[in-house]
């Protein structure tokens, strides 16, 4: 079976502050592929990132940067220098090669950024 | 515009309506998903289009809920004799090519569905 765990319901940070959000999961596959998504308010998705399940390097996206380790099988996301327009609720989601489409998702992180 | 269009943006029913909610998804996007989202979680997942066929319709709760995309694009889900149960926000995706490879699905604002 396959599963996303955030165990991080809720954070709250200061602006300027550096804030990371968890992910873990399960999966049998071998390929397979990591997403995180953001919700504003608004409450359409937007994408942040993907990654394959055979490319462990890290990435770097100006204020965003993910560390994907497979050993440990997490995937965390981390915002430098949070933003008040960081705010929102954050979903890791995972899906397998082949898949038809079926996104797993966490059950969320919502990241309250204070001024 | 050019994202993915949902109607109705809020739907308030009663027990034991129908009801449909409909997706046009971004122009040329063969795929299209349909999840659904529960206050304080994530989307799951319903159904997936590939074209005007369902090639996975393993997320759909039981029979009272249906979905078509009869021309290949815009599709249309329907809930029969609804409970307050299905109250969520129902969410439609698309992306462009098959989903068995790692292409990036685009979301819709969602329909909020409110069963009285």
């Amino acid at each position: 079976a396959q599963k996303v765990t955030q165990a991080q319901t809720e954070i709250s940070v200061v602006e300027k502050e550096d804030v990371t959000l968890d992910c873990v999961y399960e999966t049998r596959d071998t390929t397979y592929y990591l997403f995180w998504y953001k919700q504003p308010p608004s409450g359409e998705l937007v994408f942040l990132i993907r990654r394959n399940s055979f490319d462990e390097q890290n990435e770097i996206s100006g204020r965003y940067s993910w560390n994907f380790q497979k050993s440990t099988s997490s995937f965390n996301f981390t915002i430098t220098a949070s933003q008040v327009v960081d705010s929102a609720v954050y979903f890791c989601a995972l899906r397998g090669y082949g898949n038809t489409g079926k996104l797993i998702f966490g059950q969320g992180t919502t990241l309250q950024v204070k001024p | 515009g050019a994202g993915v269009s949902q109607t109705p943006s809020n739907k308030v029913t009663e027990k034991g309506k129908y009801v449909e909610l409909r997706c046009d998804p971004i122009s040329g996007h063969t795929a299209l998903y349909w999840y659904r989202q529960s206050l304080g979680q994530g989307p799951e997942f319903l159904i997936y289009f590939q074209g005007t066929g369902a090639a996975d319709d393993s997320g759909l709760p039981n029979d009272r809920f249906f979905a078509v995309r009869p021309e290949g694009s815009v599709s249309t889900l329907k809930i029969q004799r609804t409970e307050r149960g299905d109250s969520a926000v129902y969410l439609c995706a698309s992306s462009l090519t098959l989903a068995g490879g790692p292409e990036e699905l685009f979301f819709g604002e969602g329909s909020r569905l409110t069963v009285l």
